[in-house]
């Protein structure tokens, strides 16, 4: 069964960083690209980044370029998500989630079909 | 700056209901358009992608269609299921819309 469980929710202080992990199940993990959306209280989703496991390239949205490193772990089939010098809008679920497959080999679909249960992660002083 | 609009923001409906969820793109974009279902307190469901391609599991009231810089996501007789929060998101720059909730009228 495909599945994606995530590390659990996190109080950061400003300042400081956080890592949080996605472990994959059901043998996706050198199939597919993993992406980390976040999302704040009340708020939409924003991508952040992701990563084509496979090789280890990843992809940062500008807005969090220099501030959050993505990398994956093949010999656990995990991935994980680091956000350094945190500040309190930076509290949020985040989740991870698969790219989908598109309809040649080795194609994405270009969409998220499956996600992680999402982590809390709190900034409070 | 690449922008996705949705809309309405919300949306206030009755079961039976033919709901259409608007997402206009700031600039012409390939059919790389995807739409999710969010419930409170749960992570997104991927319901369309490819603009038009249902994801396996989604009932055949949701359809999705467009092209250039204006998509739809049509649900052809809302569900009490159906009450949720919705997203569209391009691939190529990967942004999502602001969602549209969904609400009983």
């Amino acid at each position: 069964q495909v599945q994606l469980v995530q590390s659990g929710a996190e109080v950061k202080k400003p300042g400081s960083s956080v890592k949080v992990s996605c472990k994959t199940s059901g043998g996706i993990f050198n199939s597919y690209a993993i992406n980390w959306v976040r999302q704040a209280p009340g708020q939409g989703l924003e991508w952040m980044g992701g990563i084509i496991t496979t090789v280890g390239r990843t992809n940062y949205a500008q807005k969090f370029q220099g501030r959050v490193t993505i990398t994956a772990d093949k010999s656990t089939s995990t991935a994980y998500m680091d956000l350094s010098s945190l500040r309190f809008e930076d509290t949020a679920v985040y989740y991870c989630a698969k790219e989908g497959a598109g309809p040649i080999v080795g194609s994405t679909s270009g969409a998220f079909d499956i996600w992680g249960q999402g982590t809390m992660v709190t900034v409070s002083s | 700056d690449f922008q996705m609009t949705q809309s309405p923001s919300t949306l206030s409906a009755s079961v039976g209901d033919r709901v259409i969820i608007t997402c206009r793109a700031s600039q012409s974009i390939s059919r790389w358009l995807a739409w999710y279902q969010q419930k409170p307190g749960k992570a997104p469901k991927l319901l369309i992608y490819k603009t038009s391609t249902l994801e396996n599991g989604v009932p055949s009231r949701f359809s999705g269609s467009g092209s250039g810089t204006e998509f739809t996501l049509t649900i052809s007789s809302l569900q009490p299921d159906d009450f949720a929060t919705y997203y569209c998101q391009n691939y190529h720059p990967l942004t999502f819309g602001g969602g549209t909730k969904v609400e009983i009228k």
